[in-house]
């Protein structure tokens, strides 16, 4: 099946600093989505995007639709302490009704 | 909104026995993701359905596994019989189906399931 390629696999930071992670695919896709986990919760939605070259921002959050629909990046900017998680990217391709692929995660730990 | 409501949030159960994880969706959605994370192995699609439908299966582990939507706002993820390698946080989610593609999954906080 499909696959998603997420880097880092982990950063460590410190706060302050500007964040910067992305996946690629050697599929097309449709949707991109990026997550966030805290420990012993559910993946939350940070950001969706929805065509090709789409620049979205939340807060200190932007990501990107890349323009040849096979990647995606989210950076954060002025990190702080509760931006600790796992990040998640997420694609949709169009023949799979609505079915999304994940990368396997950034570990982002950040330092005081 | 309530969001993704699952239970149990945690289970200790012992090898061999049946768990049941359920599952109501948020109002309005109409497709239902049942996922598992592992360390080794991140989250895994086990199977989806829309408008109460299974579409994709092929996640599932082996027939040990079974899930259902009884009614479009509820399921169920069985496991019978329970294995020490069926330990996993078992998530389900949640979307409004809107076709090919767009469709903003939601996810509920999680089982947390130990099997000894």
């Amino acid at each position: 099946g499909q696959q998603l390629n997420q880097s880092p696999q982990s950063m460590f930071i410190q706060e302050g600093e500007d964040v910067s992670m992305n996946c690629t695919s050697s599929s097309i896709f449709n949707t991109w989505l990026w997550y966030k986990q805290d420990p012993g919760e559910g993946p939350v939605l940070l950001i969706a995007l929805y065509k090709a070259g789409e620049l979205t921002s939340n807060g200190r959050l932007t990501a990107q639709f890349g323009i040849t629909r096979k990647d995606s990046f989210l950076n954060i900017s002025a990190s702080i302490p509760s931006d600790v998680g796992i990040y998640f990217c997420a694609g949709q391709l169009a023949t799979n009704a609505g079915k999304s692929t994940f990368g396997d995660g950034t570990t982002l730990t950040v330092k005081p | 909104d309530a969001g993704v409501i699952q239970s149990p949030r945690h289970e200790v159960t012992e090898m061999g026995q049946e768990v049941t994880l359920r599952c109501k969706l948020i109002s309005g959605h109409n497709s239902l993701f049942w996922y598992r994370q592992t360390m080794m192995r991140g989250l895994e699609l086990l199977i989806y359905f829309n408008n109460n439908v299974p579409i994709d299966d092929s996640g599932m582990p082996e027939d040990r596994f079974s899930a259902k939507m009884p009614n479009a706002s509820f399921s169920t993820l069985k496991i019978q019989p329970s294995e020490p390698r069926d330990s996993a946080v078992y998530f389900c989610a949640s979307s409004r189906h809107r076709g090919p593609s767009g469709n903003t999954i939601y996810f509920g906080e999680g089982s947390w399931l130990t099997v000894v």
